[in-house]
């Protein structure tokens, strides 16, 4: 139990539509960062949230896009959902300092693109 | 940019084994994490070693910055062991995580 949680746990989406993912992050941590897992392969980072604002970013397109609120939850948005999108869709939580911290993950959202 | 390996790519082991878990680096950095990958998808946190040695129960990790490697040991492994392993690091403070491909441990009764 991570104190890391993520809504919903199970989405199946057609193409072209649009996908909000919720993440609450850990007790006194201030940062979340967002990753994507395809079927057998490793996380690749999206971006992170810091102070509400995007604070790094991976090699994503714009149509991925992200909100960090003053509880520091966030919402991970996709929009024009392609087939490729299919995925495991991570949130991790941690407390910014010289770097990225130490990550938590949630459970994760399984995205399924029709 | 920076490269992780892990190895091996699989492993099979029986109940009871003990187990290395190998992950090489390419670069300098600033952060190593190792995650256990359960079968539902859960990431757990196992060990956060940029440098030095580690144990947690029957779990340790060692990472030899100056080499740009680190282990991941399993001693005594359960059934419970199974899942991915995952090495991840951090370089140049551009925070984000750099993982490998994984181990694929299977623990057999």
């Amino acid at each position: 139990e991570t104190g890391v949680t993520q809504s919903p746990t199970h989405l199946i989406k057609t193409r072209g539509q649009q996908v909000t993912l919720r993440c609450s992050s850990q007790s006194g941590h201030n940062t979340v960062s967002w990753y994507q897992q395809a079927l057998g392969q490793g996380p690749q980072f999206i971006f992170q949230y810091y102070r509400e604002e995007e604070n790094g970013r991976g090699n994503f397109p714009p149509r991925f896009s992200g909100l960090q609120f003053p509880n520091y939850s966030s919402e991970l948005n996709v929009n024009a959902l392609e087939l490729d999108d299919s995925a495991l869709y991570l949130c991790a939580s941690s407390l910014m300092g010289l770097g990225t911290g130490e990550l938590f993950f949630g459970e994760g959202s399984r995205l399924t693109v029709l | 940019g920076i490269q992780v390996e892990q190895s091996p790519p699989d492993l099979i082991l029986q109940e009871g084994a003990n187990s290395t878990l190998r992950c090489n680096f390419s670069d300098s950095v600033n952060n190593l994490q190792w995650f256990h990958q359960n079968p539902w998808g859960q990431l757990i946190n196992l060990f956060y070693i940029p440098s030095g040695t580690k144990q947690n129960g029957r779990l340790s990790a060692t990472t030899v910055a100056t080499e740009r490697y680190s282990l991941l040991y399993i001693s005594s492994s359960q059934t419970t062991d199974s899942g991915v392993y995952f090495c991840a690091v951090e370089a140049d403070s551009n925070y984000q995580l750099i993982w490998g491909a994984g181990t694929k441990l299977i623990i057999k009764p």
